[in-house]
């Protein structure tokens, strides 16, 4: 059973332009979300988080927005930048589970052309 | 580095022989999680640590997987019997105790690639 799902497995966009990476979540006791970045041969970075009491959390160029009535979260990435080719993955936590224990998508290969 | 950091980084082993795998978090950091990637897909939970408490292994997927923490330091991760299905990548994270929101950012390891013959 995937409770979170990445439908998008890449994401080709233009430097300058705007990325979107989608996210589904089944869960509803879900109530916090992060997106994490990873390079090829490193492990996962943390890049932004969302607690389920808000809409939108935005930090430089990227902004997270979260539905909780779709059960959907995006990341927006403005102006997308080659270095932020990557694989990206969204992730999710329960309050009821141990620790912060997450609960990660298949994730989405973003490439930026220059 | 101040990062958390893993051994071996690659590990190739024949079926039926058992690895063990290396974690050491960040200086700290109270809680430490296991995580294991398999080619194409998402990160799979294993095992979790949080001070002495006992430790979450609700994700470790047979009892051919092991793990063990020294105090508030050093993990390791045991595959006894390997099969070539264990072949992924093993991440470990590490955090600081997670507070009454249960939220605080998990930093990762570069992962040990394990590649099962």
């Amino acid at each position: 059973d995937q409770q979170v799902k990445q439908n998008s497995p890449s994401l080709s966009v233009q430097e300058g332009r705007i990325s979107i990476l989608n996210c589904d979540y089944t869960n509803s006791m879900f109530d916090y979300f992060l997106w994490y970045k990873k390079y090829p041969a490193e492990g996962p970075t943390f890049l932004i988080s969302i607690s389920s009491i808000k809409d939108k959390n935005e930090d430089g160029r990227f902004t997270v927005f979260l539905n909780k009535s779709a059960k959907h979260l995006s990341l927006h990435i403005v102006p997308s930048q080659p270095g932020d080719s990557a694989v990206y993955f969204c992730a999710a936590s329960a309050k009821e589970t141990s620790g912060s224990r997450l609960t990660f998508g298949e994730g989405t290969q973003l490439t930026v052309n220059p | 580095g101040a990062g958390v950091s893993q051994s071996p980084s690659n590990k190739v082993t024949e079926k039926g022989k058992d690895v063990e795998l290396r974690c050491d978090p960040i200086s700290g950091h109270t809680a430490l999680y296991w995580y294991r990637q398999r080619l194409g897909q998402g990160l799979e939970f294993l095992i979790y640590f949080q001070g002495n408490s006992a430790p979450d292994k609700s994700g470790l997927p047979s009892d051919r997987f092991s793990a063990e923490r020294t105090g508030e330091s050093v993990s390791t991760l045991t595959i006894q019997r390997t099969q070539q299905e264990d072949s992924a990548v093993y991440l470990c994270a590490s955090s600081l105790q997670p507070g009454l929101a249960g939220k605080e950012t998990q930093y990762f390891g570069p992962g040990t690639r394990l590649l099962v013959l």
